[in-house]
């Protein structure tokens, strides 16, 4: 199988503050994993890609200093949220690839900034 | 932007009825996903389909390539309500930076009433 976990699963702020979410391929290897983020009944929208070893590369309209990812391992990339405001709030979801392009997505994380 | 049309949108049906969604873009994937999302939760993956043409049984659930792989179908028979959450469809394409990076339609709602 391939299990990718995300944590913490929920997460509630105040505004300004800074909220860090990991994720985590726990039976595989993944060079390259992804960060999402989902509004309530929409359909997933691709924020960065996550390399081991090297810069994010983030899709047009995402701010790599407001989204800082960190790839630090084969395993494991995090995503903080910096100076979080309610615009934030979101359902953000990671996923790491497979070999051959598959890939398997973690539970999501749920973030609330009040 | 390479946009994947998902219809329909939301399907309310019988127990017991066939249904089918529709996945069509104008560009050409590498190969296509179905995932499968319950609310609060991450999308599992259902299949991957890569061969113009090609078809994928998984139980009651039938998946299917177009022959120029730029469509692809979803079709279950006698639907149970145990099948009742969001149906995503994604396009597989390789970026720039030689990583496969998925393109979502926007999902299809399914009910299934007992």
């Amino acid at each position: 199988g391939a299990v990718v976990s995300q944590h913490p699963s929920r997460v509630i702020c105040k505004s300004g503050t800074s909220v860090k979410i990991e994720c985590r391929s726990l039976d595989f290897q993944a060079t390259t994993m992804f960060w999402y983020r989902q509004f309530p009944k929409q359909s997933l929208m691709l924020m960065a890609t996550s390399n081991e070893g090297s810069k994010a590369t983030y899709e047009q309209g995402v701010e790599k200093d407001k989204f800082l990812i960190n790839h630090a391992s084969l395993t494991l990339s995090t995503l903080t949220v910096t100076s979080a405001h309610p615009e934030d709030s979101s359902f953000y979801i990671c996923s790491a690839m497979k070999r051959g392009g598959e890939q398997f997505f973690g539970p999501g994380t749920r973030l609330t900034v009040l | 932007t390479q946009l994947l049309e998902q219809s329909p949108q939301f399907l309310s049906i019988q127990e017991g009825e066939n249904l089918t969604v529709y996945c069509n873009s104008s560009s050409v994937f590498s190969s296509l996903q179905w995932y499968r999302q319950e609310p609060g939760e991450g999308p599992v993956l259902l299949v991957t389909v890569v061969t113009g043409g090609e078809v994928k049984k998984l139980k009651r659930l039938t998946f299917q390539f177009g022959d120029a792989r730029k469509d692809s179908s979803l079709h279950i028979t006698a639907a149970q309500p145990g099948d009742t959450g969001l149906y995503l469809c994604a396009g597989a394409r390789i970026s720039g930076a030689g990583s496969y990076q998925l393109t979502f339609g926007k999902g299809t709602k399914l009910s299934v009433i007992p």
